[in-house]
């Protein structure tokens, strides 16, 4: 079946450092790709998404290329911000032969973020 | 604005009790799901629902049902609780289209199972 695998964490880093969470997927279909974020206490929401290869979703500075050769999905920022410390979740969204999907997203195992001033 | 909204953001119940976790969005979506969030293993679907009275199992549907009357309501219920459930519950929708839709979420219900 379909997975995501996403690096290791917790990341801690200082404020303006360069980020970057590895994602890599298995799929057998045409998946699309999400990342979503987790601020503290609260549910998560959408970052970006990229629905075909070689698409960049871009979103708040983060950015993600849809790689099919690689089958990866990498989040980078070039300068976080204390702001950005937050739980990151990588996902795929598979479309079935007919196009559809109801949605149904598959999840990595999340990395946390934490940034320090 | 988007919502979704959870019954509880807390709730503590006991082995074997019947609990029901509520879910309403204010969208119009068709589609809404639940998930469960466990440090390390990420979100896994539960159950999800595309339309009215109807619901499709998820990776892990052992040990709950879900209902859904209405459309912006989902319910999740766990028949006899247990402690192995003691988890994040998260609720989503999204709306019914071709090509995959943004799931909105909910701010979560941490269930405790003593």
């Amino acid at each position: 079946g379909d997975s995501v695998t996403q690096m290791e964490g917790p990341v801690t880093l200082s404020e303006e450092a360069f980020l970057t969470i590895n994602c890599t997927y298995t799929a057998t279909g045409y998946p699309s790709l999400f990342w979503y974020v987790q601020y503290p206490g609260e549910g998560l929401q959408l970052l970006l998404k990229a629905t075909k290869a070689d698409d960049k979703g871009s979103n708040k500075g983060f950015e993600a290329t849809y790689r099919k050769e690689t089958t990866s999905f990498h989040l980078e920022k070039g300068s976080v911000q204390v702001s950005d410390s937050a739980v990151y979740f990588c996902a795929l969204s598979e479309r079935n032969a007919g196009g559809t999907s109801y949605g149904k997203l598959t999840f990595g195992q999340g990395t946390i973020l934490t940034v320090h001033p | 604005d988007v919502k979704v909204t959870q019954s509880s953001r807390y709730l503590v119940k006991r082995t074997g009790e019947k609990v029901f976790l509520e879910c309403v969005q204010d969208m119009d979506h068709e589609n809404m799901f639940w998930y469960r969030q466990d440090p390390g293993l990420g979100l896994r679907l539960i159950y999800f629902s595309y339309d009215v009275k109807m619901k499709e199992k998820g990776d892990i549907p052992e040990g709950y049902s879900v209902s859904r009357e209405k459309k912006e309501r989902f319910s999740l219920i766990l028949e006899s609780a247990s402690t192995n459930q003691t988890s994040m519950y998260l609720c989503a929708s999204s709306l019914a289209v071709i090509v995959e839709e943004t799931q909105y979420f909910g701010p979560g219900t941490r269930l405790l199972v003593l």
